[in-house]
């Protein structure tokens, strides 16, 4: 089982619509969670990351931990064409970690106008 | 400040090839890491490193060398590329330990055909 599990659509909403994005995660050692996005072509640039303690918001943006069910989630409100992008959820990788992140496989987001 | 750079940006190769892919980062950051990544598979890490000199096995490490003579740059090597090396390989990098983010590169887009 993969430490992180993240569903990769494609998802295709309108825009204005709010957009949740989820993952499971299986090693409860570090409490800390990522998200990144990453564009058509480009590398991955980290939009969030939260502690374990509940949510955390930053503009259109909420980031929320559900540790009794090892749940992550993304929430993207008044979503917008230029959010069209694939989110991948990450955490510290398990044992001796040195910096080292277990990724979702990563969800592709598209907004239409 | 650049940033984290990769050269080539594309490359094509024929079975058999092998290859270096560079990764430069002008951050002065200790830890570098190099990933791969395919549809449905999220990011895979490949090989990183803690430290000038230093080199470590990631998840995905067979068919591939890794060297870090200097700092800012980490090599990637392919000594005979086989069409299931046919990815998107990017690298990253991270101050240390006390931040939590990865930066990364544009990638490299290569076919073995």
């Amino acid at each position: 089982q993969k430490e992180v599990e993240q569903d990769p659509g494609p998802l295709s909403v309108p825009e204005g619509a709010i957009v949740s994005l989820n993952c499971t995660y299986s090693n409860s050692a570090f409490q800390y969670f990522m998200w990144y996005r990453q564009y058509s072509r480009k590398g991955p640039e980290l939009l969030m990351y939260t502690y374990s303690s509940g949510n955390k918001e930053d503009g259109r943006f909420t980031a929320q931990v559900d540790k009794s069910s090892k749940y992550i989630s993304l929430f993207i409100r008044d979503s917008q064409p230029s959010d069209s992008a694939t989110y991948l959820c990450a955490k510290p990788a398990g044992g001796t970690s040195y910096g080292k992140l277990t990724f979702g496989q990563g969800t592709i987001l598209t907004v239409h106008p | 400040n650049a940033g984290v750079t990769q050269t080539p940006k594309f490359r094509v190769l024929k079975t058999g090839q092998s290859m270096t892919l560079l990764c430069a980062q002008d951050m002065n950051h200790e830890y570098m890491y190099w990933y791969r990544q395919d549809p449905g598979m999220g990011l895979r890490l490949i090989h990183y490193s803690v430290g000038e000199g230093t080199t470590a096995k990631g998840e995905v490490p067979d068919g591939y060398n890794v060297s870090r003579l200097k700092k800012q740059n980490f090599l990637l090597g392919l000594e005979s590329a086989a069409p299931s090396q046919t990815s998107v390989y990017f690298c990253a990098s991270r101050p240390g330990l006390r931040v939590n983010e990865q930066f990364f590169g544009p990638g490299t887009r290569l076919t073995v055909l």
